[in-house]
Parts: C-alpha cells; sequence; structure tokens
C-alpha cells in the first residue's frame, strides 16, 4: 500500500529552529512535495524534491533520502506567521493517476 | 492574474438540498481536482478530472457529482444523499503529468443547517 506519516502537532519558539519529518511507503517514488496551510486558508507550494539532499529557499529547507523513504521541512528563524499546518504529499509513480497521496499536516504552534 | 477561484467562500444551506460548488481557473491547466477537509483528517480527494467531459471518483466520491464541461471550469455539487457535507471544500488544478505542483482555490466552507 501507499502511506505518509508525520506528527501531528509541534511547538515551538518564534526565533529557533524547527524540523517537520514525512516518511512515505509508496509502490515507487516521483518526487515529493511540502505544502502550508494557514487555517481556514488553501495549502500554498512550500517546495519539491526528487533528489536525495537539502534545498534551500530563504528561511525554509527541504531534504529528501529516497533510500530511507524520508523527508523533512526546516524552519528557521521561527515567526509568528509562521503557525500553519504543513502538508507532504506524493504524487503518483506512473500512468494517468493524477492523485496526490497526502499526509494529515502537522499542526506548528509558534509561540513568542 | 492568473488563478484558480472558487466561490462563495462561506455557504449556507438547509438540510436536504443540493447545492453547488464553482471553481474556475484560468491557468490553462488540464487536470483538476476536489478535496474536502475535516478537522484532524487531512485532504480527502472527492472527484478530478484530466481532461475535458471526463472525470474519475476519488476516495469519498458519495453523495457527490461533478461535470467537466470546459477546460477552465470544474462545479462541484453537494447532494441531498451527501449525509454529513458540513465541510471545508477545496479545489485545486494542475498541469498533466503526476509530478506537478497543484494549485488551490481559497476554499468553500459549507455549512448545512
Amino acid at each position: 500500500g501507499q502511506n505518509i506519516d508525520q506528527p501531528t502537532e509541534m511547538t515551538a519558539t518564534e526565533g529557533a529552529i524547527v524540523q517537520i519529518n514525512c516518511t512515505y511507503q509508496t509502490s515507487g517514488f516521483n518526487g515529493l512535495f511540502w505544502y502550508q496551510q494557514h487555517a481556514g486558508e488553501a495549502p500554498t507550494f512550500l517546495s519539491y524534491n526528487v533528489l536525495d539532499g537539502l534545498e534551500e529557499k530563504g528561511r525554509f529547507s527541504s531534504f529528501l533520502s529516497r533510500s530511507k523513504g524520508y523527508s523533512y521541512l526546516l524552519l528557521k528563524e521561527l515567526q509568528m506567521k509562521d503557525s500553519a499546518s504543513y502538508l507532504c504529499a506524493v504524487p503518483p509513480w506512473a500512468g494517468n493517476n493524477r492523485k496526490l497521496i497526502w499526509g494529515l499536516g502537522t499542526s506548528l504552534a509558534v509561540n513568542p | 492574474d492568473g488563478g484558480i477561484t472558487q466561490s462563495p467562500k462561506y455557504l449556507f444551506r438547509k438540510e436536504g438540498q443540493n447545492v453547488t460548488l464553482s471553481c474556475e481557473q484560468n491557468l490553462n491547466h488540464d487536470a483538476m481536482y476536489w478535496y474536502r477537509q475535516d478537522p484532524g483528517q487531512g485532504l480527502r480527494l472527492i472527484y478530478y478530472s484530466q481532461i475535458v467531459n471526463d472525470f474519475q471518483k476519488g476516495d469519498i466520491a458519495e453523495g457527490y457529482s461533478v461535470s467537466r464541461e470546459k477546460k477552465e471550469s470544474f462545479p462541484l455539487t453537494v447532494t441531498s444523499a451527501q449525509k454529513n457535507p458540513t465541510a471545508f471544500y477545496l479545489c485545486a488544478s494542475s498541469w498533466a503529468g503526476g509530478a506537478t505542483e497543484a494549485f488551490f482555490g481559497q476554499g468553500t466552507r459549507l455549512t448545512v443547517v
């Protein structure tokens, strides 16, 4: 089967660094997405990793290890506005199936 | 500006009534999707469409119907057969191909009383 696991909730302090993990089990692999979703709003794209390693985009970085079925999102210099849910998603491996497989999301609370 | 638009943002309906949620995109995307989101349950796929005049059931299609008569539009009807319709509904679109970023509309919060 195909499955994605993320921690349900995390708490961090403003200015700190937090790492949000995602593990996946899929029949094949075609990359991994991270999205941010503020309460009551639509998810917005953060990153897409298809090769192993760390990709940095400003305060946010995303890491992938295909051999371990593991990814993490690293948020540096946390700000209050980073309080949101972070969703990990894996696209279909092959064929005409367009159904992304979504994790349940990690709700991050940033405290002053 | 290109984007994907859902309307309305908030919708109230009486139990037993059908209701249609609008989704329009001007990104020229082939694929469109409808998701339902409930607290603690993540995004669940209702229906998706990869091309005009064709659509596929997702994981929770019962009680819902869709149409894809135009590339730009993918309306979702929540029928009276849907047992628990109160939820946050999200429409998304993407280019053809599995590993492409999905763009989301602002969402419609449907409350059935």
